[in-house]
């Protein structure tokens, strides 16, 4: 199996612009993970879905971040529009059940 | 507020050394969970203890975890170069969440 697997892997965009991050769990999972990773912050759990439905969105910083899992295969987190303080790096991750996730290479997010 | 909090924050050690990391926690918890970030990378599971155990190892990792005291720590023996990294505790609250900590740096300096 590839593992999880991220695209794009650098995003640079202006101010006010949209992003779409993309996530492919790894065949057979049925959890999906959103992170950010700053160093102010440390890893903020974004929204997490359990078989393709959303179950925790509370991390989601404002509207401005969406996210969906149109299939067992694919999600997107969007953001809309882009502000400097969004840059980060991104992570997607996957498990099977509650244990242990397996993490994406991550998408570092540049808005300037 | 984050449910992990690993400590210290950084850790520097010659090779060969041993190296100990703490997590504390708040809340109650089905399973406690340690991970490593290298640099630029995403994380990377390392062993997971449940809430009924007390010790477990793999390989050069031992784990123990006091859920009186909300308590975790890992332990790396003889320590080498590649053990440089970032680790984090991550604790299984239920409902599928996973909360991480803030992590600990090592450095393992040859």
């Amino acid at each position: 199996d590839a593992g999880v697997i991220q695209s794009p892997r650098h995003e640079v965009t202006e101010m006010g612009q949209e992003v779409t991050l993309r996530c492919k769990p790894i065949s057979g999972h049925n959890s999906l993970f959103w992170y950010r990773q700053t160093m102010m912050r440390g890893l903020e759990l974004l929204i997490y879905f359990n078989n393709n439905v959303p179950i925790d969105d509370s991390g989601m910083p404002e509207d401005r971040f969406s996210a969906k899992m149109p299939n067992a295969s694919f999600s997107t987190l969007k953001i809309q529009p882009s502000e400097p303080r969004d840059s980060a790096v991104y992570f997607c991750a996957s498990s099977y059940s509650r244990y242990e996730q397996y993490f994406g290479p991550g998408t570092r997010l540049t808005v300037t | 507020s984050q449910q992990g909090e690993e400590d210290p924050q950084a850790l520097s050690i010659q090779e060969g050394e041993n190296a100990t990391m703490n997590c504390s926690y708040k809340t109650s918890i089905n399973n406690l969970q340690w991970y490593r970030q290298n640099s630029g990378r995403g994380l990377v599971h390392l062993i997971l203890i449940r809430s009924n155990e007390r010790e477990k190892h793999s390989g050069r990792l031992r784990v123990t975890l006091d859920t009186s005291k909300k308590s975790s720590s890992l332990l790396i023996t003889a320590s080498r170069a590649a053990d440089t990294a970032s680790y984090f505790c991550a604790t299984d609250e239920g409902y599928q969440k996973v909360t991480f900590g803030t992590g600990t740096k090592l450095q393992v300096i040859p």
